[in-house]
């Protein structure tokens, strides 16, 4: 595709119960990056990928947070046991070098 | 703690007004970046500033970068209903390959 897809566009899932969110990046981009940013905030980094590694893991809020890149492209983002403080919107973006980032429209998540 | 921190968190104006956002930051940088944001989905890239450059603009906007003050300043011209939205600045830390986002303005464009 031309830009950055996210899935699912929205969920709404119980409290412990796990959720996983996916991005596909534009194609060729080696860089990919989560962000989490919560109802009127900015942008919180959580982790980059460059490739399949993740360098930059500094900005996962706890264990129960994890993700992973797989052939260099798919990314998910998986959150176990969630929690209602975990209620916010998820951004991916991919680029080529960290410079200037392309994001998706984003996933937003509702705990109840 | 965020390195960009943008002022005014809220700003509306008048059609055709100009509207002036401002950002600082804490470390020093390789380049600034300012996205813009609407309705809380995917934000969009509008302009980046080098450390080594005090002005850029692109169409309306304008750009300015101070390093010895760690800030910078974004200026939207002959301003539009569509550029109602959320304003981020973004910044590089030196050696970290990561941006850091500020807390961002949120502009209302009145017609």
């Amino acid at each position: 595709g031309a830009g950055v897809s996210q899935s699912p566009s929205n969920k709404v899932t119980e409290k412990g119960k796990d959720v996983e969110l996916r991005c596909d990046p534009i194609s060729g981009h080696t860089a990919l990056y989560w962000y989490r940013q919560s109802l009127g905030q900015g942008l919180e980094f959580l982790i980059y990928f460059q490739g399949n590694s993740a360098p930059d893991k500094s900005g996962l809020p706890s264990d129960r947070f994890s993700a992973e890149r797989t052939g260099g492209s798919v990314s998910t983002l998986t959150i176990q046991r969630t929690q209602q403080e975990d209620s916010a919107v998820y951004l991916c973006a991919s680029s080529l070098t960290f410079m200037t980032q392309y994001f998706g429209p984003g996933t937003r998540l509702l705990v109840l | 703690s965020q390195q960009g921190e943008e002022d005014p968190q809220a700003l509306s104006i008048q059609e055709g007004e100009n509207a002036t956002m401002n950002c600082s930051y804490k470390t020093s940088i390789n380049n600034l970046q300012w996205y813009r944001q609407n309705s809380g989905r995917g934000l969009v890239h509008l302009i980046l500033i080098r450390s080594n450059e005090r002005e850029k603009h692109s169409g309306r906007l304008r750009v300015t970068l101070d390093t010895s003050k760690k800030s910078s300043s974004l200026l939207i011209t002959a301003s539009r209903a569509a550029d109602t939205a959320s304003y981020f600045c973004a910044t590089d830390a030196q050696g970290a390959q990561k941006l850091v986002f500020g807390q961002g303005t949120r502009l209302t464009i009145n017609p």
